[in-house]
C-alpha cells in the first residue's frame, strides 16, 4: 500500500516568515495530493490540493508543489500569521480506486508573534 | 446550513461495551468515510462507503462495524473486540466524481 512520510513534525516560525512542510509518497500511481489544516479539537479542513498533472498550485499565501519523479510534494505558506498556527496533514490518493486517502503524521506549526 | 455533523463531541464508555458514533451529512455526497486519529499519527481509514447499502473495509477495520442504510447517514459501531478504542474519530464525505473529502468535527471516544 501507499506510505506517506511528512517532515518536520514540529515547526516554529516568526510571524511574517515563510513555512515549508514536505511529504514523500511511495506509490507512483497516486494522483491526488490534498493538504489539511487541523485546529485543536476540530476536524481537518482542506486548504489546498494538487493533481498529478500539475506541478504547482497557488492560493493567496499558500502554495503546493509536486515533483512526480522524486515522489514528493510540499506546502509553502508565506507571510505567516498567528492564525496559521495549527497541525497540517498531507495525504496521497489514487483517485478511482475507492478514493482512499493515506495521510502523513502531521506537522505542528507555531507562528510566533 | 450544509455540512457534516458528528455527535456527540465527547463520549465515555466502559470497557466491554459497544458504542455507536453518529455521522450525518446534508451535502448530498455519495461517499462517506470513517477515520481514526491517534496522537502523533496521521488519520487511518476504518471503513468507507461509496453508495447506499455498500461499504468496504479500510486498513484498520477490525473491531468496528458500519451500516449505510441512508445516503446521509453512516454510523460507526466500536465493538468490544476493538483492543484500543480510545481515539478521536472523524467522519468525512465526498461527492461523486470529485476528489475532495470534507471532514466533520469529530467525536472523542474514551473507554476506561
Amino acid at each position: 500500500g501507499e506510505n506517506v512520510e511528512q517532515h518536520p513534525s514540529t515547526l516554529s516560525v516568526q510571524e511574517g516568515d515563510s513555512a515549508v512542510i514536505k511529504c514523500t509518497y511511495s506509490d507512483s500511481a497516486s494522483n491526488y495530493f490534498p493538504w489539511y489544516k487541523q485546529e485543536l479539537g476540530k476536524g481537518p479542513q482542506l486548504i489546498i490540493d494538487i493533481r498529478s498533472n500539475v506541478g504547482e498550485k497557488k492560493d493567496q499565501r499558500i502554495a503546493v508543489t509536486l515533483n512526480k519523479t522524486a515522489k514528493h510534494f510540499s506546502l509553502h505558506i508565506t507571510e505567516t500569521q498567528p492564525e496559521d498556527s495549527a497541525v497540517y496533514f498531507c495525504a496521497a490518493s489514487k483517485v478511482g480506486t475507492g478514493n482512499q486517502f493515506y495521510f502523513g503524521t502531521g506537522t505542528s506549526l507555531t507562528v510566533i508573534p | 446550513d450544509g455540512g457534516i455533523t458528528q455527535s456527540p463531541k465527547y463520549l465515555f464508555r466502559k470497557e466491554g461495551q459497544n458504542v455507536t458514533l453518529s455521522c450525518e451529512q446534508n451535502l448530498n455526497h455519495d461517499a462517506m468515510y470513517w477515520y481514526r486519529q491517534d496522537p502523533g499519527q496521521g488519520l487511518r481509514l476504518i471503513y468507507y462507503s461509496q453508495i447506499v447499502n455498500d461499504f468496504q473495509k479500510g486498513d484498520i477495520a477490525e473491531g468496528y462495524s458500519v451500516s449505510r442504510e441512508k445516503k446521509e447517514s453512516f454510523p460507526l459501531t466500536v465493538t468490544s473486540a476493538q483492543k484500543n478504542p480510545t481515539a478521536f474519530y472523524l467522519c468525512a464525505s465526498s461527492a461523486q466524481g470529485r476528489y475532495e473529502q470534507y471532514f466533520g468535527p469529530g467525536t472523542r471516544l474514551t473507554v476506561t
